[in-house]
């Protein structure tokens, strides 16, 4: 069975930092994987998608990466700020259209 | 872009009500979508996979019989909750699969948290 690790569970950093989200999943035979963001008590919101043909995508200072082989993926935040604090999940596409959800990461970006 | 419609956001009910919530794809058709619980400060845990005209799957250890899925178009789902208990109280949240030329891609309602007092 599918498991998704997220590593750190939650990281404290403060404004404008550079930072990186990790995801790793122990079956290497995803499609796509997204990156999503939820605000406490909301929905998540997609930020980034990346299919199956794709190794990384960048929205302004996001960016995601993904290994594929190693079944690892990670998310790049560019000059962190207080607005970003939230909980980061990955989620991969698997074989029955089946997605696979992280544990997530929990950001709080100290101003 | 696509959006996702779940309704209601807030619900408090007493012990023993059916509560249901509304999860709609208010700009393309969907055949499948899905619901999940969340838990405070814990991940989304998949509840069921609904498929337009067919029965719901459920994930192992989720009653059918308590959360009653119904997917009866390409643009709705419905999750009903039956009769209510304080231990239902979570927060639910419905996504949907947008399939197009560039792939696929899941789409999220904005939740409904669900307080049975």
């Amino acid at each position: 069975k599918q498991e998704v690790t997220q590593i750190p569970a939650a990281l404290s950093v403060p404004e404008g930092e550079n930072l990186v989200l990790n995801c790793s999943f122990t079956d290497s035979a995803i499609y796509n994987l997204q990156w999503f963001r939820q605000d406490p008590g909301k929905g998540l919101t997609s930020l980034l998608l990346i299919q199956s043909s794709q190794r990384e995508q960048t929205s302004g200072r996001l960016n995601a990466s993904l290994d594929k082989s190693s079944g690892r993926s990670t998310l790049y935040i560019a000059a962190s700020q207080p607005g970003d604090s939230a909980t980061y999940l990955c989620a991969g596409l698997g074989l029955g259209n089946q997605f696979y959800f992280g544990t997530g990461t929990s950001l709080t970006v100290i101003p | 872009g696509a959006v996702v419609s779940q309704h209601p956001s807030r619900v408090i009910c007493k012990s023993g009500t059916s509560v249901k919530i509304e999860c709609r794809s208010l700009d393309f058709q969907a055949t499948t979508m899905f619901w999940y619980r969340q838990f405070p400060k814990q991940s989304l845990m998949l509840m069921a996979t609904s498929n337009e005209g067919s029965k719901a799957t459920y994930e192992q250890g989720v009653e059918k019989d308590k959360f009653l899925i119904n997917h009866a178009s390409l643009t709705l789902s419905t999750l009903t909750v039956t009769s209510a208990h304080p231990e239902d109280s979570s927060f639910y949240i419905c996504s949907a699969i947008q399939i197009n030329t560039g792939g696929e891609k899941l789409f999220f309602g904005s939740g409904t948290q669900l307080s049975v007092l």
